[in-house]
């Protein structure tokens, strides 16, 4: 079983629509969770962190589930512009630094 | 744009040879991680340098080396090359540990021949 595992997608979603993305992380002690954003050919680009107590930046809504080992990405009314890869990113260690990124959800918006 | 540099951006290089990749973090930044990215792939961890001193490694074997400058700029080394080391390799700087946004820079692609 991967470490950190995410849906591969792609989703494609009209325009306007909302779409929800998780990642499951195997190791329960890990300690902090970012949701990172990668357009084709391009290097990732912090899209938000993710708190216990959930957080939520414009359009896009991040939420961690401990007991159940998930976090989750939701995106309200798409543009155009958020067709990219979503990197679900979690650091499995709680001392020395062990990162681990997700293999990505390709999300594609349509018109 | 991040501030975060790497060179050179392309190199190719043949099985067994060794090649030294370079990554100048933001300003201010004294951790540096590198990761390995393969087409279709999320990054994987290599290792993190926090203020010279090696704070965490992935899976990959002692062949990948690094090192951090007083600066804090940094380098990844790899020994005896292989077709499958072929990837992305992307370097990200952060603001002190232990869980802070990295910044990543845009990467140098290695093919191996």
């Amino acid at each position: 079983r991967k470490e950190v595992e995410q849906d591969p997608g792609p989703f494609n979603v009209p325009e306007g629509a909302t779409v929800a993305f998780n990642c499951t992380y195997s190791n329960s002690a890990s300690q902090s969770f970012f949701w990172y954003r990668q357009d084709c050919r391009k290097e990732p680009k912090l899209l938000m962190s993710v708190y216990s107590s959930g957080n939520e930046d414009g359009r896009f809504t991040a939420q961690l589930n401990r007991a159940s080992q998930y976090i989750s990405l939701l995106i309200r009314d798409s543009k155009l512009s958020d067709s990219a890869t979503y990197l679900c990113v979690v650091n499995a260690s709680s001392s020395a630094s062990k990162i681990i990124f997700g293999s990505g959800t390709r999300l594609s918006i349509r018109p | 744009e991040t501030g975060v540099t790497q060179s050179p951006t392309h190199l190719i290089k043949t099985r067994g040879q060794q090649v030294t990749l370079r990554c100048s973090s933001q300003s201010g930044h004294n951790t540096v991680s590198w990761y390995q990215q393969a087409l279709g792939q999320g990054p994987q961890f290599i290792f993190q340098y926090y203020r010279e001193e090696e704070n965490g490694r992935g899976n990959f074997p002692p062949r990948f080396s690094g090192l951090q400058f007083p600066n804090y700029s940094s380098e990844l080394n790899v020994n005896a090359l292989e077709l499958d080391d072929s990837a992305l390799y992307l370097c990200a700087s952060s603001l002190e540990l232990p869980n802070n946004e990295q910044f990543f820079g845009p990467g140098t692609r290695l093919t191996v021949l």
